[in-house]
């Protein structure tokens, strides 16, 4: 089983939309927990981390379930530059240093 | 610019042919991680350095894969008798590590390897 499980996508959404993503991990010892976002052809890049109380940052809101293993992210009003991959990411526990990737979840907002 | 950098960005070889990859961490970061991304996956964890000690290598690094960081600061990857399956993209990324907190980990623009 992956460590990290997310809907490849893709997703196909209006300007103006709101589009949610999900990913399941499967190490419950798992501490840290992040969305990723990497543009085509390029590297990835941190777009916000995921705590257990839920966190905002502008139109972006990611939430954390630990009892299902779960984490989501919301966009709002999708704009044609939120247009990318977003990866669902698990650092195993404090101590290890390695990230667990999701395939990533292609959006397309379209105008 | 003060960012990780990485090369060559790309590199066509033949298989069987040797390879070597360099990156350049962000200057002050002591640790260092090499992953490997296929299209439509995420990256896959490879190695990791805190300063010049390897301490982590992933099962897929198999033994024709090899790193090093020879004064903790560069690191090389090199791919020997390079296959096929070898083609990928390779990211470098780097972090400033505090013991027992998890630190950002700031990529490179990756190496684009083609084997044919």
């Amino acid at each position: 089983r992956k460590e990290v499980e997310q809907d490849p996508g893709p997703f196909n959404v209006p300007e103006g939309a709101t589009v949610a993503f999900n990913c399941t991990y499967s190490n419950s010892a798992s501490q840290s927990f992040f969305w990723y976002r990497q543009d085509c052809r390029k590297e990835p890049k941190l777009l916000m981390s995921v705590y257990s109380s839920g966190n905002e940052d502008g139109r972006f809101t990611a939430q954390l379930n630990r009892a299902s293993q779960y984490i989501s992210l919301l966009i709002r009003d999708s704009k044609l530059s939120d247009s990318a991959t977003y990866l669902c990411v698990v650092n195993a526990n404090s101590g290890a240093n390695n990230l667990f990737f999701g395939t990533g979840t292609r959006l397309t907002v379209i105008p | 610019d003060t960012g990780v950098s990485q090369n060559p960005r790309h590199k066509i070889t033949k298989r069987g042919q040797n390879v070597t990859f360099r990156c350049d961490p962000i200057s002050e970061h002591n640790r260092l991680y090499w992953y490997r991304q296929t299209l439509g996956q995420g990256p896959e964890f490879l190695t990791y350095f805190q300063n010049e000690a390897q301490l982590e290598k992933s099962r897929l690094l198999s033994d024709r894969f090899s790193a090093e960081r020879p004064k903790g600061s560069f690191s090389t990857l090199e791919i020997q008798r390079t296959e096929q399956g070898d083609s990928a993209m390779y990211l470098c990324a780097s972090s400033l590590g505090t013991r027992g907190l998890w630190n950002e980990q700031f990529f490179g623009p990756g190496t684009r390897l083609t084997v044919l």
